[in-house]
């Protein structure tokens, strides 16, 4: 089945500075990567999600890319805010409806 | 308010008795899963349905039950036969099996002792 790498498991950044997450993926036929987060005690809610007809997208601060050559995709997070400390979770699916999830990557905004 | 409700939010049982978990959504949505999450790891997929009537086993359904009745309802069982069953557990929905986002509860943590 799919195995999902992401790196790393921890990312303490300086408030404003940018926030990069990396995550790869082994099944070529995967098509779907979604990203979550997920606050203190709370389930993951989606923040971004890409498919593999394209190569990036971007919404507001938060942009993810897919390089399907090499099998990996990002989560960029620019101006980080404290609010953007959580769990972050990267997702694949080759049918959408199964999605194999990364470990996490624990973001920690310092003010 | 639209979503998925989750109870209760901490639970504790002894070794060897089963405990079900409830999952509720008042989203109109055709497919429920459950999750596992255990420190350090992502999510793990339990069950899932699709309609109501009908589930399948996901990555890691030995020693879990579920039954789905009710469009609203999937609860799960964690019986005797699972041996870690100390964990979070995460039940999500989305509109119909493929192609959309999956929306999370806010999880119940259940503590064997």
């Amino acid at each position: 089945g799919e195995n999902v790498e992401q790196h790393p498991s921890t990312l303490s950044v300086q408030e404003g500075d940018s926030a990069v997450i990396k995550c790869t993926y082994s099944d070529s036929a995967s098509n779907y990567f979604p990203w979550y987060k997920q606050e203190l005690g709370k389930g993951p809610q989606l923040i971004i999600d890409i498919r593999s007809n394209v190569g990036e997208k971007k919404d507001q601060r938060i942009a993810v890319t897919l390089n399907k050559t090499a099998k990996h995709f990002s989560l960029h997070i620019t101006e980080t805010q404290p609010e953007d400390s959580a769990v972050y979770f990267c997702a694949a699916s080759i049918d959408d409806y199964k999605l194999s999830f990364g470990a996490g990557t624990t973001v920690t905004v310092r003010a | 308010d639209g979503g998925i409700t989750q109870s209760p939010k901490y639970l504790f049982r002894k070794e060897g008795q089963n405990v079900t978990l409830s999952c509720e959504q008042n989203l109109n949505h055709d497919a429920m899963y459950w999750y596992r999450q255990d420190p350090g790891q992502g999510l793990r997929l339990i069950y899932y349905s699709q309609i109501v009537n009908d589930f399948q086993k996901g990555d890691i359904a030995e020693g879990y039950s579920v039954s789905r009745e009710k469009k609203e309802s999937f609860p799960l069982t964690v019986t005797s036969a699972q041996k870690n069953p100390t964990a979070f557990y995460l039940c999500a929905s989305t509109p119909t099996l493929m192609g959309n986002e999956q929306f999370f509860g806010p999880g119940t943590r259940l503590t064997v002792l």
